[in-house]
C-alpha cells in the first residue's frame, strides 16, 4: 500500500506565504499532484510533479525530490479565496488511473 | 466546456430505495471515476472506467453498481444502502491515466440514507 502525511492544519495572514508539506511511502512510485477544495465545493487540480524540481503556476508553486520522497506545495500572496483544503495525491507505475489522497490540509487566511 | 455534471446535487432516500447518480462529461475524455467523499476526508476512489470498461473496483459493496452506457455518461446504481453510505459522492474525468493527466471533478451529490 501507500501512505501519505501532511499537516493537518495550517493559519497564515493574508499576503503571507505557506508551504505544505507532503511525505510519501509507496512503490513504484509515478507522480505527485495536489488538488484544492473548498467548503462544499469539489476539488480542482493545481499541480502535478512527476520529476524532481519546481513548477511554478502563478502564485502557486509545487515541487517534488523522488530521492527523499517529498513534495511541497506553495502558496505565495495568501488571499482570503485561498482558505480551502489542500490534498497531496499520488499514483503508481503499477496502476496509473488510480489517485491515491493524502488526509489534507486545511488552510486558513486571516485578515 | 470542461464541466462534469452531476445530478442530483441532493438525494434522501431510505434503505429500501434504489436511486441512481448520473454524471455527464463533454471533453472528449477516456476515464471516468466515483469517489466517496465523508465530511473533513480525501476522496476515496469507488471505480475507474476506462474507453467504457470498469478497470478499477476498490472492493465496493455490491449494493453500488457502476455503469458506463458511453463515452461521455457515467452512472451510479444504488440499492439497499446504509446510514453509513451518506456522503458527497464524486465524479470525475481525465484525458488518460490518473499520474499524468488532471481529474476534472464534478460538483457532487449529497447523499442522506435514512
Amino acid at each position: 500500500g501507500q501512505s501519505l502525511e501532511q499537516p493537518s492544519e495550517v493559519t497564515a495572514v493574508e499576503g503571507a506565504i505557506v508551504q505544505i508539506n507532503c511525505t510519501y511511502q509507496t512503490s513504484g512510485f509515478y507522480g505527485l499532484s495536489w488538488y484544492q477544495q473548498h467548503d462544499g465545493g469539489a476539488p480542482t487540480f493545481l499541480s502535478y510533479n512527476a520529476l524532481d524540481g519546481l513548477e511554478e503556476t502563478g502564485r502557486f508553486s509545487s515541487f517534488l525530490s523522488r530521492s527523499d520522497s517529498y513534495g511541497y506545495l506553495l502558496l505565495q500572496e495568501l488571499q482570503m479565496k485561498d482558505s480551502a483544503s489542500y490534498f497531496c495525491a499520488v499514483s503508481l507505475r503499477s496502476n496509473d488511473y488510480k489517485l491515491s489522497f493524502g488526509a489534507g490540509t486545511t488552510v486558513t487566511v486571516r485578515a | 466546456d470542461t464541466e462534469v455534471t452531476q445530478t442530483p446535487k441532493h438525494l434522501v432516500m431510505g434503505m429500501t430505495n434504489k436511486k441512481s447518480l448520473k454524471c455527464e462529461q463533454h471533453m472528449g475524455h477516456r476515464a471516468m471515476y466515483w469517489y466517496k467523499q465523508k465530511a473533513k476526508k480525501p476522496p476515496e476512489l469507488m471505480f475507474v472506467y476506462s474507453y467504457e470498461k470498469l478497470s478499477i473496483n476498490e472492493s465496493v459493496p455490491s449494493r453500488f453498481s457502476p455503469e458506463c452506457p458511453n463515452s461521455s455518461l457515467l452512472n451510479l446504481h444504488l440499492h439497499a444502502l446504509q446510514p453509513e453510505d451518506s456522503a458527497l459522492y464524486l465524479c470525475a474525468s481525465s484525458q488518460e491515466g490518473s499520474g499524468s493527466y488532471e481529474q476534472y471533478f464534478g460538483p457532487g451529490t449529497r447523499l442522506t440514507v435514512t
